[in-house]
């Protein structure tokens, strides 16, 4: 029962435009939901996060917006740079309590 | 601050051998976590810890796999016998508290099973 889902499975992006990067949720108890950055070799690393009282979250160049109706949240990447070329998992929890992990979107930035 | 430590890094071993992983999480994070990511596919909780105590383990092969944080800290999983389908990285991560707090990883054991 996949209740994270990243249905892209790679996006390719030029230097210096936006990445936007989707995940959606089947669950309507979630109300944290984090970003995942992850390359190879490597485990993956923290990004951004959002509770489910807000709707955005902004640090540096990436946001993260939330659609609790439409059980949606994506990330936003901009400007994009070749160092952002990696896989990010979206990962959703209820009450903080375990974490359900989508299977990734391979992004690409193209220099 | 020094991250999650895992070792060892590589494993390849037998189906039907044994192997144990090991990790130490971030100083004065509480909660651990043991994942099992597959390739291809995001990663799946294995069994949580709060200090030295089970918090979720609903989701381990208990037959197989077993795992403990002694004085609650480091944890070492261990699989017996291993299958092919034991194929995977092992992640460790930790977390200051349970909720609300986001996961910090390690860099994985990637297990191959022949």
């Amino acid at each position: 029962d996949q209740q994270v889902k990243q249905n892209s499975p790679s996006l390719s992006v030029q230097e210096g435009r936006i990445s936007i990067l989707n995940c959606d949720y089947t669950n309507s108890m979630f109300d944290y939901f984090l970003w995942y950055k992850k390359y190879p070799a490597e485990g993956p690393t923290f990004l951004i996060s959002i509770s489910s009282i807000k709707d955005k979250n902004e640090d540096g160049r990436f946001t993260v917006f939330l659609n609790k109706s439409a059980k949606h949240l994506s990330l936003h990447i901009v400007p994009s740079q070749p160092g952002d070329s990696a896989v990010y998992f979206c990962a959703a929890s209820a009450n903080g309590n375990q974490f359900y992990f989508g299977t990734g979107t391979s992004l690409t930035v193209i220099p | 601050e020094a991250g999650v430590a895992q070792s060892p890094r590589y494993k390849i071993i037998e189906k039907r051998q044994s192997v144990a992983f090991w990790c130490n999480p971030i100083s004065g994070h509480a909660t651990l976590y043991w994942y099992q990511q597959i390739l291809g596919q995001g990663p799946k909780l294995l069994i949580q810890f709060q200090n030295n105590g089970v918090v979720d383990d609903s989701q381990l092969p208990k037959d197989r796999f077993s795992a403990e944080r002694l004085k609650g800290v480091d944890s070492t999983l261990k699989i017996q016998p291993a299958k092919l389908e034991d194929s995977a990285v092992y992640l460790c991560a930790s977390s200051f508290r349970t909720g609300y707090s986001p996961l910090h990883f390690g860099n994985g054991t990637r297990l191959t099973v022949t």
